[in-house]
């Protein structure tokens, strides 16, 4: 099993519906982040947390909403989908004790949104 | 702040042929370096990373890259290219500065012809 997992992996939608994208990890790293990829654009950061109570917004937060219901577990919403957001979203962990950075990603979620 | 700059949004080599990467970053402190890989339709993995250990990193499938100080490089290379390398590729730097959170390049997508 993949130590970061992504649901759904692929999702179309329509303008305006509510969407959540669902994160679970088996690393055990305090630290989950939510990042969006376009074409071109590389990889932005949407939210980041750095434990269960602590949330923080990423480079382009708006239209977006997380939930980290536990260590393990973080959500990415959006409330009211439109078309600019068809992108290709990942969920990363990190170790937070070993301060180098370093990413351990999932394998994406291709949300469309129509 | 800091940043990360690719080279090139697209790369293309001959099979068996050199792959050469470019990756410049800022950072006003002593970084931490990544390549990243992304298969077409999977996440991304550490491809290799510099953490103020030895300046030439060796990672995963052949790939080397060497930190330059003088000249605030980490390029990314190959002796020989092969049809599986043909990937994104991404570059990205942490650092104290940054709480080490990744700052990543726009990629780089190595074509590989036969």
């Amino acid at each position: 099993d993949a130590d970061v997992t992504q649901t759904p992996r692929n999702r179309i939608t329509k303008t305006g519906k509510r969407i959540m994208l669902e994160c679970s990890q088996t690393k055990g790293h305090d630290r989950m982040y939510w990042y969006r990829q376009d074409p071109g654009l590389g990889l932005r950061l949407i939210y980041y947390s750095f434990d269960v109570k602590d949330i923080n917004k990423g480079e382009i937060s708006d239209g977006y909403s997380v939930s980290r219901q536990a260590q393990a577990k973080f959500s990415l919403s959006l409330e009211s989908a439109i078309p600019n957001q068809t992108a290709l979203y990942f969920c990363a962990t990190s170790d937070g004790s070993r301060y180098t950075g370093e990413l351990f990603f999932g394998e994406g979620s291709r949300l469309t949104v129509l | 702040a800091q940043s990360v700059t690719q080279l090139g949004s697209h790369v293309s080599v001959s099979e068996g042929a050199l792959v050469l990467l470019r990756c410049n970053y800022s950072s006003s402190v002593p970084p931490y370096l990544f390549w990243y890989v992304q298969y077409p339709n999977q996440g991304l993995q550490l491809l290799l990373k510099y953490t103020s250990a030895a300046t030439l990193v060796k990672g995963i499938n052949g790939f080397e890259a060497e930190f330059k100080k003088s000249e605030t490089s980490f390029h990314l290379t190959k002796p020989s290219a092969h049809m599986s390398d043909a990937a994104e590729y991404f570059c990205a730097v942490s650092d104290r500065g940054s709480n080490y959170q990744l700052i990543w390049g726009a990629g780089t997508k190595l074509i590989i012809k036969p």
